[in-house]
């Protein structure tokens, strides 16, 4: 099956700085989505986002469908930010299968 | 409703007993989806339902787990003779075909 790899597996930010989260994966997908884990445990979707770039205020991504990579940018980051966030990818008819996904923890 | 309910939000349990876990699915949604999530782990899809389609049950952990979906709305996974290391946040999503998840809020499953 698909594999998904996410990099870093961990983060500690600056209020106000910026990053880059990436999402490898093994196969070519029809479907690919970025979601946010809050400390509470919800799931957010952020991004559906199977090829192109798309933005939603300081959030944007970028996927290179060919080149088998989706990237996340956060920009100016808040404490809000903080949380789990995951790459998920499908193809065809099947289930989305998730990466491990990215500890992020903004410090004021 | 507007989103993915699940219940009980939580819900512990004695070893060897039998568990059911409820999602109500938005509304219009085919496609339903049950995942689990051990502490600070991904997550692992367990069964897939879509429409009046047989569901995929490769996720399935062990004959214990088994899922219906009835009317093609309400969702039930139940979990026969728990063990310890059914422990678990269970978490479900529902979609329509090839669009985004949403996923509810999850059942956190202890077994002592």
């Amino acid at each position: 099956g698909i594999q998904v790899e996410q990099s870093p597996p961990d983060l500690i930010l600056q209020e106000g700085a910026n990053s880059t989260l990436r999402c490898n994966f093994s196969d070519s997908v029809n479907n690919l989505q970025w979601f946010h884990q809050n400390p509470w445990g919800q799931l957010i979707n952020l991004f559906y986002i199977p090829s192109g770039t798309k933005q939603n205020g300081r959030l944007s991504a970028t996927t290179v469908a060919t080149e088998r990579y989706s990237l996340l940018y956060i920009s100016s980051s808040q404490t809000t930010d903080s949380g789990v966030y995951f790459c998920a990818v499908n193809s065809g008819n099947t289930p989305l299968v998730f990466g491990k996904g990215t500890r992020l923890s903004v410090i004021a | 409703g507007a989103g993915v309910s699940q219940s009980p939000s939580n819900k512990v349990t004695e070893k060897g007993k039998d568990v059911e876990l409820r999602c109500d699915p938005i509304s219009g949604h085919t496609a339903l989806y049950w995942y689990r999530q051990s502490l600070g782990q991904g997550l692992e899809f367990l069964i897939y339902f879509q429409g009046n389609s047989a569901p995929d049950k490769s996720g399935l952990p062990s004959d214990r787990f088994s899922a219906e979906r009835t009317g093609g709305s309400v969702s039930t996974l139940t979990i026969q003779r728990t063990q310890q290391e059914d422990s678990a946040v269970y978490l479900c999503a529902s979609s329509l075909p090839g669009q985004t998840y949403t996923f509810g809020s999850g059942t956190r499953l202890t077994v002592v």
